[in-house]
Order: C-alpha cells, then sequence, then structure tokens
C-alpha cells in the first residue's frame, strides 16, 4: 500500500454540489498538506495540519474547508464546487524537520478533479 | 517575499545527451532546503534531490545533479544521459520556515527527450 493514499483518484462533479477529497497516511508524520496544482502555475497551498488540534489556512484556501480527522486523515472538501476549482489536488506529509536537515516530504498520488 | 522561478517552459534534449533545468529562489532564510520533482503524465510528484542551504557539497543522486550556487541563489537540476522515460515536467521548490514548513514551487518546466 503507497504511504499517502488519496482517494478518489478522478472525479468529476457538477456545480455546487459539495464534494470531499481524502487522503490517508501510514508514515507517522505529524504535518499534512493540501496543494492544488494548475496548469503553468505549480503547486499552491490550500490548507495545512500540525495535528488534529491545529489546521491553518495556506495562500488559496477560500471556498475550501478541511477536517484532521486523526494523525492519519485529513479530508478537504468543496462546499460548493465552481468550475475554476478544476484541478489536480495532492495531499503530502512531512516529518517536520528543522535546520538544515532533510525534511521529508512524501505526496500522495493527486486527485483530478473536473467541476461541470 | 520567498518565490521560485523557472524560466523555462519547455525544454527539448537528444537522447544521451545532459540537460539543465534552471531554478532561481528567493528567500531571506539563512536555513533553507531545495528540492527538484519530477511528474510524468500520470501525475504522481517523484522526489529526485535535495539540498540543504548549509550542504557544502552540490547534491548528486545517480544522473541528477543539482548545481547549488547560494550567491547567486540558483539551484539548478542538471540530467547527465537523458533516457526517453526522462521526459516529464520537473518542478523545483524550495521549504520554508512559515506556514509550517511548507513546499513553495516554481512553475515548472517540461523537458522533451528525443530519440
Amino acid at each position: 500500500d503507497a504511504d499517502v493514499t488519496q482517494t478518489p483518484r478522478n472525479r468529476i462533479t457538477k456545480t455546487g454540489k459539495r464534494i470531499m477529497l481524502e487522503c490517508s497516511q501510514t508514515k507517522g508524520h505529524d504535518r499534512m498538506y493540501w496543494y492544488r496544482q494548475d496548469p503553468g502555475l505549480g503547486l499552491r497551498l490550500i490548507y495545512y495540519s500540525f495535528d488534529v488540534k491545529d489546521i491553518n489556512k495556506g495562500e488559496i484556501s477560500d471556498g475550501y474547508s478541511v477536517s484532521r480527522q486523526a494523525q492519519a486523515k485529513f479530508s478537504l472538501s468543496l462546499e460548493s464546487a465552481i468550475p475554476n476549482q478544476t484541478a489536480l489536488y495532492f495531499c503530502a506529509t512531512s516529518d517536520g524537520g528543522r535546520g538544515p536537515g532533510l525534511s521529508g516530504y512524501t505526496f500522495g498520488s493527486g486527485t483530478r478533479l473536473t467541476v461541470v | 517575499a520567498q518565490k521560485i522561478t523557472q524560466t523555462q517552459p519547455g525544454m527539448f534534449v537528444q537522447e544521451k545527451e545532459a540537460v539543465t533545468l534552471d531554478c532561481t529562489y528567493d528567500t531571506s532564510d539563512q536555513s533553507y532546503g531545495l528540492f527538484w520533482y519530477k511528474q510524468p503524465s500520470s501525475g504522481e510528484m517523484i522526489f529526485l534531490i535535495y539540498q540543504g542551504s548549509y550542504d557544502e557539497q552540490n547534491a548528486t543522486e545517480g544522473r541528477y545533479s543539482l548545481n547549488f550556487q547560494k550567491a547567486r541563489k540558483s539551484a539548478n537540476l542538471v540530467i547527465s544521459a537523458s533516457q526517453l522515460g526522462d521526459s516529464a515536467m520537473y518542478f523545483c521548490a524550495m521549504r520554508t520556515n512559515n506556514q509550517g514548513g511548507k513546499l513553495i514551487f516554481g512553475q515548472g518546466t517540461e523537458l522533451s527527450v528525443k530519440p
């Protein structure tokens, strides 16, 4: 099994629908992130979480919400999906290393979301 | 502001030749990390190589090396002996010390390897 599992892998939904993207990890990492990828823009941070009680907005959080149900689970919700939320979404985890050492990041395989 | 810039939207290279993908960064942090990821058409993000800001030697991982020039704030990826399987999107990223240690990504470079 993958270290970071995202479900679903692909999803097509209609404008105005609520949709949840799920992420689970077996890395034992405390930090979890949701990123969005758009062509020509790289990946941008939506939300991040240090632990179940510590959730923070990233640079593009409008229109999204998250839930950290457990250390291993971090879900992203689109309350009312709109077409410009069509993108590739990644969940990632980190061991939160500080200083000059390597801080390991592990990415899920991504969820391709299309809003029509 | 912290930023990663990749100025080459697309590049071509002949199979078996070397290629350099450019990356410049901007940060006021003294401690930071620089990463390169490969994204094939299937979409997953594959970690290639890491360079810490205090590392004195350039990082190498097999056919990948990172040409780290701290004074110029550049972290170029060099791929030696290109293979057809190297055709993919490549992202440069920087680990920040804020927002939970997030990664800041560049716009990406699409590399095409010609047979």
